[in-house]
């Protein structure tokens, strides 16, 4: 079945700068990758996506890559702010199958 | 608020008693998913409906575990027998076209 690996697991930044949060998947065959946001005592929030016929997309000041190729995807975070403090996820689906595989999720941290 | 909520929000009972947790989907989607979220890691799949329908299963989910959603609107999970190992966040999720799907606030279950 599907793998998806996140790294960092933690991530600490000063106010203005960016992060970057990488996540490799096994299947070949996934097409869809979604990260989402959790914040502390809440369920995860759907903040940006990508499918496998796009190499990237943006979102203000959030924006998704994918390299198909060496099936991994990454998550940029420009000009990062203290509300940005969270664990982030991505996860990878198939088409056809419903669930998504979570990555282990990583911890950032952005100081005033 | 149209987002997907959860009942209750927190639950403590004692290992062999049964629990039922309730999900209500976002109005129009006709997918709803359960998860489960342990300490540290990422949500995993448990099982999928679309409309009454249940069409998934995981491996996770045994034989003390059932899940319902009657007439394709709200759904239930019960778990029967708790045992310690069950303690975790239980999340719902539901989604209007494949795979974009938005989480609820989970359910916290802590068996003593």
């Amino acid at each position: 079945g599907e793998n998806v690996e996140q790294h960092p697991s933690t991530l600490s930044v000063q106010e203005g700068d960016s992060a970057v949060i990488k996540c490799t998947y096994s299947d070949s065959a996934s097409n869809y990758f979604p990260w989402y946001k959790q914040e502390l005592g809440k369920g995860p929030q759907l903040i940006i996506d990508i499918r496998s016929n796009v190499g990237e997309k943006k979102d203000q000041r959030i924006a998704v890559t994918l390299n198909k190729t060496a099936k991994h995807f990454s998550l940029h975070i420009t000009e990062t702010q203290p509300e940005d403090s969270a664990v982030y996820f991505c996860a990878a689906s198939l088409t056809g199958f419903q669930k998504l595989v979570f990555g282990t999720g990583t911890r950032l941290l952005v100081s005033p | 608020d149209t987002g997907v909520s959860q009942d209750p929000r927190h639950k403590i009972t004692k290992r062999g008693q049964n629990v039922t947790f309730r999900c209500d989907p976002i109005s129009e989607h006709n997918r709803l998913y359960w998860y489960r979220q342990t300490l540290g890691q990422g949500p995993e799949f448990l099982t999928y409906f679309q409309n009454e329908a249940q069409l998934e299963k995981s491996r996770l989910l045994s034989d003390r575990f059932s899940a319902e959603r009657p007439k394709g609107s709200f759904s239930t999970l019960e778990i029967q027998r708790t045992e310690q190992g069950d303690s975790a966040m239980y999340l719902c999720a539901s989604s209007r076209v494949p795979e974009e799907q938005y989480f609820g606030p989970g359910t916290r279950l802590t068996v003593t």
